[in-house]
């Protein structure tokens, strides 16, 4: 256990419903990333937050999709009108920035299954 | 062309062999190799982290990296039936002295078998 939490560990979804997901980071933790990992392949950026700004997010992050991180703690992954593609697990990470390497602990993930 | 390439195996092993486990990668602003173990349905697990090039052990593991060569190696020594995993190699450009955004390869999946 890395101290990264996700919830719901598993979702089942009918296509065109929205979804959101939870992550709750290593409490000291200042940066929090969110990946998206189908079956088969590594795990691709989505976003990632430094306290509660949002500084880069990827192209794969679709209007459908957003982030947020109300004063800088846990986070919030919403995705409206999902479809069989948005079908994945879906990672959150936590690290520490600013204090020698920076390592990113990942949470159990998010499986995602929108039939 | 992704920019990190992994071969995904399956690599099969008898326990007690050493196993060899490479990616490749294009952009030549990665410095930061990281390599992770994932078990089935389970969130990544950090297992070694190299900054430029050179080599780093940690008991069983050693990690390698050759910027020349655009190419880093995961050597697993005597290997347990416990490593039988996914393993993936992850790298970064870097950014103000951290690092952000993680680029993935697909992950080698390794058994080890008793």
């Amino acid at each position: 256990d890395t101290g990264v939490s996700q919830d719901p560990r598993h979702k089942i979804t009918k296509r065109g419903q929205n979804v959101t997901f939870r992550c709750d980071p290593i409490s000291e933790h200042n940066r929090l990333y969110w990946y998206r990992q189908t079956l088969g392949q590594g795990p691709e950026f989505l976003t990632y937050f430094q306290n509660e700004a949002q500084l880069e997010k990827s192209r794969l992050l679709s209007d459908r999709f957003s982030a947020e991180r109300p004063k800088g703690s846990f986070s919030t992954l919403e995705i409206q009108r999902t479809e069989q593609g948005d079908s994945a697990m879906y990672l959150c990470a936590s690290s520490l920035a600013g204090a020698g390497p920076e390592t990113q602990y990942f949470g159990p993930g998010t499986r995602l299954l929108v039939l | 062309q992704k920019e990190v390439e992994q071969d995904p195996g399956p690599l099969s092993v008898p326990e007690g062999a050493i196993v060899s486990l490479n990616c490749t990668y294009s952009n030549s602003a990665f410095q930061y190799f990281m390599w992770y173990r994932q078990y089935s349905r389970k969130g990544p697990e950090l297992l070694m982290y190299t900054y430029s090039s050179g080599n780093k052990e940690d008991g069983r593991f050693t990690a390698q990296v050759d910027k020349s060569s655009k190419y880093i190696s995961l050597f697993i020594r005597d290997s347990q039936p416990s490593d039988s995993a996914t393993y993936l190699c992850a790298m970064s450009a870097g950014f103000s002295g951290g690092y952000n955004k993680l680029i993935f390869g697909a992950g080698t999946r390794l058994a080890v078998h008793p």
